[in-house]
């Protein structure tokens, strides 16, 4: 079975500052991971997934994510958070075997005061 | 969203009555799905299709149906078994049932009991 936590329900962060939201996996092979974004009242977004290769893989809107093996995590990161990245992001695990759907975590709110 | 039109935006439903919900996308996409979002709880998975005039159950299937008659649309039905249905729906497509694909999403239908 696959599943995948944020264990963080909120994360709050001043403009400027640098941003970490949190995500574990657990699959019983290797992953195909990925983080999307909603805004309020819309559907998701795709900002950025691994698929194999470097284990740091950059995305959409200068968001970041890196993929730690050992630790079985896929945190996103930015370097300098912006008031406009408030919003709802999810992690999502696949297993690489085809016919698995994806599956995502529970979801982060991300709030950037100015 | 581009490509991908759910509809209605909101939708009321009646004690006992079955409602559907429709998703139409002119993405050519192979595999469809649609999930269920409750605050908190993240994105449930209810069924998805990877190909036409076939379909699978997801993680909370009971009180849904769903069709696949024509690429381009996966009705969802909740049906009165779904004793709470409240919630925001989601379709989304990917081109094909490939692990590593990511997902196009529409803009949800809001759900409520009256």
């Amino acid at each position: 079975a696959q599943s995948v936590a944020q264990p963080e329900d909120q994360v709050n962060v001043a403009e400027g500052n640098p941003l970490t939201v949190k995500c574990t996996y657990s699959v019983s092979g290797n992953p195909y991971l990925f983080w999307y974004v909603q805004y309020p009242n819309r559907g998701l977004q795709f900002l950025l997934k691994y698929i194999t290769g470097d284990n740091l893989v950059k995305g959409s809107y200068g968001f970041e994510a890196e993929f730690n093996k050992s630790q079985t995590s896929f945190h996103l990161k930015k370097p300098s958070a912006l008031v406009s990245d408030s919003a709802l992001y999810f992690c999502a695990v696949r297993d690489r075997q085809a016919g698995t759907a994806l599956i995502f975590g529970k979801g982060t709110t991300l709030s950037v005061s100015s | 969203d581009g490509g991908i039109t759910q509809s209605p935006k909101y939708l009321f439903r009646k004690e006992g009555q079955n409602v559907t919900l429709s998703c139409e996308q002119n993405l050519n996409h192979d595999a469809m799905y649609w999930y269920r979002q409750d605050p908190g709880q993240g994105l449930r998975l209810i069924y998805y299709s990877q190909i036409v005039n076939d379909f699978q159950k997801g993680d909370i299937a009971e009180g849904y149906s769903v069709s696949r008659e024509k690429k381009e649309s996966f009705p969802l039905t909740v049906t009165s078994a779904q004793k709470n249905p409240t919630a925001f729906y989601l379709c989304a497509s990917s081109p094909g049932d490939r692990a590593n694909e990511k997902l196009f999403f529409g803009s949800g239908t809001q759900l409520s009991v009256l």
